[in-house]
């Protein structure tokens, strides 16, 4: 079956850094999305990968290895906006998107 | 800007009942789709299209059902509600092709009592 992994929930204080690991098992790849929601809101895109290595984007950046099935998005600098479930989805053979449960980040002052 | 617009946002249906979850686009999106979310779980696929007139089952289709007459326009049908049917669900858009983002709607909060 195919399956994405995320820890379920994480905190970290504001300011800091913090990484949110992805890993998947999917029925071939072509490409990864990480998506910010927001309780009660819907999901907006952050970022893509489709091939290995880091892609920066502001505060953000994410990561991917193809061959180890393993993504991570890297927040630095962390405001209390950034208080939201981070969601970790790949694209698969078929170009269907396998969504993981999401990350709850919570940021404390 | 409106991007993807579903209605209602909160909508309470007792067991048996049935109704329409409405989703239109502005942006020419040839693909659009419908998800439901349950607390703690990932997005769930229950149907898709990939242009006006075609339609496919995702991985949650039982009880619901689609139509795309037109481009902008996705609405889902839920026949004879049942509770398991209580979630949130989001309509969502994009381009063909891969890397294009997905945009979503609002979401819907549905629950069956």
């Amino acid at each position: 079956g195919q399956n994405i992994d995320q820890p379920t929930e994480m905190t970290a204080t504001e300011g800091a850094i913090v990484q949110i690991n992805c890993t998947y098992q999917t029925s071939g790849f072509n490409g990864l999305f990480w998506y910010q929601q927001h309780a009660g809101e819907a999901p907006t895109f952050l970022s893509y990968n489709v091939l290995d290595g880091l892609e920066e984007k502001g505060r953000f950046s994410s990561f991917l290895s193809r061959s180890k099935g393993y993504s991570y998005l890297l927040l630095k600098e962390l405001q209390m906006k950034d208080s939201a479930s981070y969601l970790c989805a790949v694209r698969d053979s078929n170009y269907q998107l396998i969504w993981g449960a999401g990350t709850k980040l919570i940021i404390k002052p | 800007n409106a991007g993807v617009t579903q209605t209602p946002k909160f909508r309470i249906l007792k067991i048996g009942q049935s109704m329409t979850l409405q989703c239109t686009q502005d942006m020419n999106h040839n693909y659009m789709y419908w998800y439901r979310q349950d607390p703690g779980m990932g997005l769930k696929l229950i149907y898709y299209s990939v242009g006006a007139g075609i339609t496919d089952k995702g991985e949650v289709p039982n009880g619901y059902n689609v139509s795309r007459s037109t481009t902008e326009d996705f609405p889902l049908r839920l026949e004879l509600a049942a509770p398991s049917q209580t979630s949130v669900y989001f309509c969502a858009s994009s381009y063909s092709g891969e890397g294009n983002t997905i945009y979503f709607g609002e979401g819907s909060w549905l629950t069956v009592v």
